[in-house]
């Protein structure tokens, strides 16, 4: 089976970029989605095919992807982006997520 | 404006087939190349993906679930369903449904639509 290893935690201070990465073996070669979920609630797509934004998704957040590496990375982090935040990639017809990442804005 | 409601029982126990089924309202679960997919998280931890369904019946599921899973959509009624059969404890969690993201003619394979989630317990 494959696997994406995100970091448990990252913390950013307000106003500062914060970067949450997601590893699986050449990643780089898939695409990769991202998803933030907030305390009782349904996880929302921040980003899709590595770097794409869906519409009302802040342009503070960005991502990209290489080698064996996706990264979603927000510029000024602010206190609302607070939240867990997950990888997702597909292995064939199996969609895998990470283990998600606690971005904590302190 | 795309919504999608889960319904089901919210305790199932042991070694019986939990069924849940996903209401979408506000537009057809035939149009377009859409998929629609059931996700769970059992409390505290991550997302799993357990499988998706095609308009058509078409199906592809985790291979870590794939002998006790099920999927069906009833076309007629605009829902898709979900059995999952000899639970145990390991299966409680909340089980939300999704949908995959079009736009415009484009497709992608990302989930943008969810489900509020509904929480089932597996216990006696």
């Amino acid at each position: 089976s494959y696997d994406l290893t995100q970091p448990p935690s990252v913390s950013v201070s307000p106003g500062q970029t914060a970067s949450i990465t997601c590893s699986g073996d050449k990643l780089g070669h898939k695409f990769t989605y991202w998803y933030q979920q907030k305390p009782g609630q349904s996880p929302v797509m921040v980003m899709y095919q590595d770097s794409k934004r869906p519409s009302g998704i802040p342009e503070r957040f960005f991502g990209s992807n290489s080698g064996n590496t996706a990264t979603l990375t927000i510029s000024g982090t602010q206190a609302m982006d607070e939240a867990d935040y997950y990888c997702q990639a597909w292995d064939g017809t199996t969609a895998v997520f990470g283990g998600g990442t606690k971005l904590t804005v302190l | 404006q795309v919504q999608l409601q889960e319904s089901g029982p919210g305790l199932v126990k042991p070694s019986q087939t939990l069924s849940l089924t996903c209401s979408v309202s506000g537009g057809s679960i035939s149009s377009g190349t859409y998929y629609w997919n059931w996700i769970r998280q059992p409390a505290g931890k991550g997302l799993e993906w357990i499988g998706r369904i095609y308009a058509s019946g078409s199906t592809n599921y985790n291979p870590s679930l794939k002998s006790r899973v099920t999927m069906s959509v009833d076309t007629s009624k605009n829902q898709f369903s979900l059995n999952l059969s000899s639970v145990t404890a390991a299966d409680t969690a909340v089980y939300y449904c999704a949908r995959r993201h079009c736009s415009g003619a484009a497709c992608y394979d990302v989930f943008d639509i969810w489900g509020q989630g509904t929480m089932v317990t597996v216990s006696s």
